[in-house]
Parts: structure tokens; C-alpha cells; sequence
């Protein structure tokens, strides 16, 4: 059974920093990982998706890395802004469409 | 870009009533939709999955007569919270499969999610 964690579970920074969100899985025969923003009390908006075969994924100022070997993906968020605070969610997809999702990082960028 | 609507977005219910959550596809066929609920400060937990014309396939611990998911065309799937308890409130999200031919398969579409509170 395949098991996301994400790490840290909250994060707080101050405007203009550069951040690295983790995120793990233990079952590394996976389609795609895909990182999420959920603002509070909405629903999922897609970031970044990044196949299998692929290493990374750029979108602006976010830059996502797969290590499928190791289970481990990474999300950089660059010269961070306050519109930037929201939770972000990974999710490993395996058989079947399935999407296994990590409990998310609640990221706060402070003016 | 590929949209998935869901209504209502939000709804307080009785005890013991029974509310039925629409996920609609705005733009594309989805063959298969899926279900998730999501409690406060938790993440997204899978449900059920449908495929259009067929009977759902539910997760592991959610009770199928309870949560009652038709799939009756490629543009809507509705989940019914039958007999509805103060436990089962919760965010209820929808995701959509694009199944068109020469788009990526694998890629699933997220509604905007329906709060239900139970009184």
C-alpha cells in the first residue's frame, strides 16, 4: 500500500525567501507525482506534474524533482510571496488513476 | 483548460436526511470519476472510483450502501450521503479522468469541493 508523507507539516517564512517543500513514498512504482495548492475551504488547484520518466518540472517560480529510486520528490518555491500561503499537497498515482495523497504542508510567507 | 464543477458547494442537513453532492464535467467526457473526503487539517482520503455505466468501486472501510455514487453519463457522477450523521461531515471533493482520445489519460481534474455540515 502505497504511503505519502510530507514534511514539514507547517512552515513559516518571511517574504522573498527561497523554500523547499519534501514529500516521500514508499512505493516507488508510480505513473506520476503531482503537487497541489488547496487555499481554506477550497479545492485542489494542480501546480506541477511530473511523469515517471521524468526528473523535474518548472512552472514560474516553482520547480518540482522526482527521485523515483529513493520515493522522494521535492517542491522549490522561489523569492516566496505572501500570495504564496496556502497548503500544498503531493500525490503519487499508480494503478488504476489511483492518487495516494501526502497530509499536505501548511506554508505561510509573512510581508 | 479542463473544468469539473460540483453542487452544491456547500450544505447543512438534518440528522438522518439524505443529501446528494452533483460532480460535473464541463468540457470533456470523464470515463472515471472518484470520489474523496477530506476532514479538517487532514488530507484527501480516495473514496470510491466510478466508471460511467458501472458500479463504483469503493475503498477499504467506506460503506458502499451508505455513500451511494452513480455514474450515469460521461459528464456527471452524484455521491448520496444516505442517513447523514454529525460524523459525516466533511469536504467532499470530486475528480474527473479526462478519457478523450489523444489527451493524457492519466491527468485527473479536481471540482471545487462541497462542505457538508450535519446538524
Amino acid at each position: 500500500k502505497q504511503e505519502v508523507t510530507q514534511i514539514p507539516a507547517a512552515l513559516s517564512v518571511p517574504e522573498g525567501e527561497n523554500l523547499v517543500l519534501n514529500c516521500s513514498f514508499t512505493d516507488s512504482a508510480i505513473y506520476n507525482l503531482q503537487w497541489f495548492r488547496q487555499d481554506p475551504g477550497k479545492g485542489l488547484t494542480s501546480l506541477l506534474l511530473i511523469q515517471s520518466s521524468q526528473r523535474e518540472q518548472t512552472s514560474g517560480r516553482l520547480n518540482a524533482s522526482l527521485d523515483k529510486s529513493s520515493g522522494r520528490s521535492t517542491l522549490y518555491i522561489a523569492a516566496s510571496q505572501p500570495g504564496d500561503s496556502a497548503t500544498y499537497l503531493c500525490a503519487a498515482q499508480t494503478s488504476g488513476s489511483r492518487l495516494t495523497f501526502g497530509e499536505g504542508t501548511q506554508l505561510t510567507v509573512n510581508p | 483548460g479542463a473544468v469539473v464543477s460540483q453542487h452544491p458547494s456547500w450544505v447543512i442537513c438534518k440528522s438522518g436526511t439524505s443529501v446528494k453532492i452533483e460532480c460535473r464535467s464541463l468540457d470533456f467526457q470523464a470515463t472515471t470519476m472518484f470520489w474523496y473526503r477530506q476532514f479538517p487539517k487532514q488530507s484527501l482520503m480516495l473514496m470510491a472510483t466510478s466508471n460511467e455505466g458501472s458500479k463504483a468501486t469503493y475503498e477499504q472501510g467506506v460503506e458502499k450502501d451508505k455513500f451511494l455514487i452513480n455514474h450515469a453519463s460521461l459528464t456527471l457522477s452524484t455521491l448520496t450521503v444516505t442517513s447523514a450523521h454529525p460524523e459525516d461531515s466533511s469536504f467532499y471533493i470530486c475528480s474527473a479522468r479526462d478519457g478523450g482520445r489523444g489527451t493524457r489519460t492519466d491527468t485527473q481534474y479536481f471540482g471545487p469541493g462541497t462542505r457538508l455540515t450535519v446538524l
